[in-house]
């Protein structure tokens, strides 16, 4: 198994620019979170969703979308790229009633 | 939004020492877990205790929880090298709410 894998594992882009990042598991997990790191913030929570076809919001939503849909995919866009979202980018995923989260290996985002 | 807070937000140690970290957290929860960040690397869970546990093992670590305090801390004995990495704790206040994660403890253990 490969886990969590999250695409791409780097990515400089310009003010305004748009980007998706992509995250996937093969564990059959049923909830899959997003969340951004930055320094001395710890992980804060942007967009989570608990299965296909839903999502919802999470401590920082603001400028982001997300879609799931399919169950091992969640996706995280940025439709206008501000310097604010320079960050590194984390995705988890659970299983239905255990509270272990696995992580992804994380996407640099710059944005310039 | 409730969120642990760990202290102390960095520490350095001898290799062989042991290191404690402690989480402070602000309502009541089901469960608090551990997980811990090699640099430029994703979190691994290391640990969780429930609300009605007090202690934990698991190898080396040592976890309390004191839900009268509402703090947790965790020890690493005999610390390595290798457990130089930063380290969060995560509280779940219900089964359908997402974790809250703290700011993290930076441990730097020397050689």
């Amino acid at each position: 198994n490969a886990g969590v894998t999250q695409t791409p594992k780097f990515r400089v882009l310009k003010t305004g620019q748009s980007m998706t990042l992509l995250c996937a598991q093969d564990m059959n997990h049923e909830y899959m979170y997003w969340y951004r790191q930055d320094p001395g913030m710890g992980l804060r929570l942007i967009h989570y969703s608990v299965g296909e076809g839903t999502t919802a919001k999470g401590e920082v939503p603001d400028g982001y979308n997300v879609s799931r849909l399919k169950k091992q995919n969640f996706l995280l866009g940025l439709e206008s790229a501000a310097p604010s979202q320079t960050s590194v980018y984390f995705c988890a995923s659970t299983k239905l009633a255990e509270e272990t989260q696995y992580f992804g290996p994380g996407t640099r985002l710059l944005v310039l | 939004s409730q969120q642990g807070e760990e202290d102390p937000q960095a520490l350095s140690i001898q290799e062989g020492e042991n290191a404690t970290m402690n989480c402070s957290y602000k309502t009541s929860i089901n469960n608090l877990q551990w997980y811990r960040q090699n640099s430029g690397r994703g979190l691994v869970h290391l640990i969780l205790i429930r609300s009605n546990e007090r202690e934990k093992h698991s190898g080396r670590l040592r976890v309390t929880l004191d839900t009268s305090k509402k703090s947790s801390s965790l020890l690493i004995t005999a610390s390595r090298a290798a457990d130089t990495a930063s380290y969060f704790c995560a509280t779940d206040n219900s089964g359908n709410t997402p974790l809250v994660f703290g700011k993290g403890t930076r441990l730097s253990v020397i050689a």
